[in-house]
């Protein structure tokens, strides 16, 4: 059964490097059939899209977010990864990691999400 | 990238229907089948509950349907009960750089 798990510390302090890791298990990542996105959630807000990323690499970002996000791919691991660099206290989020499925693009598995405040 | 068009809350009395709008552009929404509906409670993982404009995943009730008309998707929950209480989503895929966009985000009570 496909199961995501994000990780990752849930405090940052300001202008640092915001680093998940969503481990997925149950079925390769490697999968050309889906891609591997990020979703976040600002307390009191609605669901933002991050980005996503093919098992080749190529990465497909919100342009809103574009100039500081970096996702990352292991699929040794089967693994993949978010950094969000020059954090504030705006990025301050639950932060989902979900299973994008090509045909239909739709979000059909994800994550518990995981809470990180950025704070000093 | 603009998110999609949402109202910000809707509600209805149990056994009701309610319909939640989804307006997009040309560019998503109105250009692919591809329009996507997510309930989500707080606190747990959003879910998929419809694809492709009208698709319901299985094991999701048949009382959530969904329809496009132009730019503007629209999910209809009939029968309203009181586990429908959350706040939904949709997405849509876009043709911009960024493979997906989401809508605002809906709440949905039920009086």
């Amino acid at each position: 059964q496909l199961q995501l798990q994000e990780s990752g510390p849930g405090l940052v302090k300001p202008s640092e490097t915001l680093s998940l890791t969503c481990t997925v298990s149950g079925v390769s990542i490697s999968s050309s059939s889906y891609y591997w996105g990020w979703i976040r959630q600002p307390p009191g807000k609605g669901l933002e899209w991050i980005g996503s990323i093919f098992y080749s690499g190529s990465t497909y970002y919100n342009p809103s977010l574009k100039s500081r996000v970096t996702i990352s791919v292991d699929t040794s691991k089967n693994q993949f990864s978010l950094k969000l660099h020059s954090v504030t206290a705006a990025d301050t989020a639950v932060y989902y990691c979900a299973r994008l499925y090509g045909i239909s693009w739709s979000l059909d598995s994800w994550g518990q999400g995981t809470l990180v405040t950025v704070s000093s | 990238q603009s998110a999609l068009t949402q109202p910000a809350s809707v509600s209805g009395s149990p056994g009701q229907s309610v319909t939640i709008s989804c307006t997009g552009t040309s560019s998503d929404v109105g250009g692919y089948n591809y329009v996507s509906w997510y309930q989500h409670h707080p606190g747990k993982a959003p879910k998929l509950i419809i694809y492709d404009v009208s698709n319901r995943p299985s094991g999701v009730s048949d009382r959530f349907s969904g329809s496009r008309s132009g730019n503007t998707a629209s999910l209809t929950i009939s029968g309203l009960q009181a586990e429908d209480e959350a706040d939904y989503y949709c997405t849509s895929y876009t043709s911009t750089s960024a493979l997906v966009v989401f809508g605002g985000g809906t709440k949905l009570t039920v009086l």
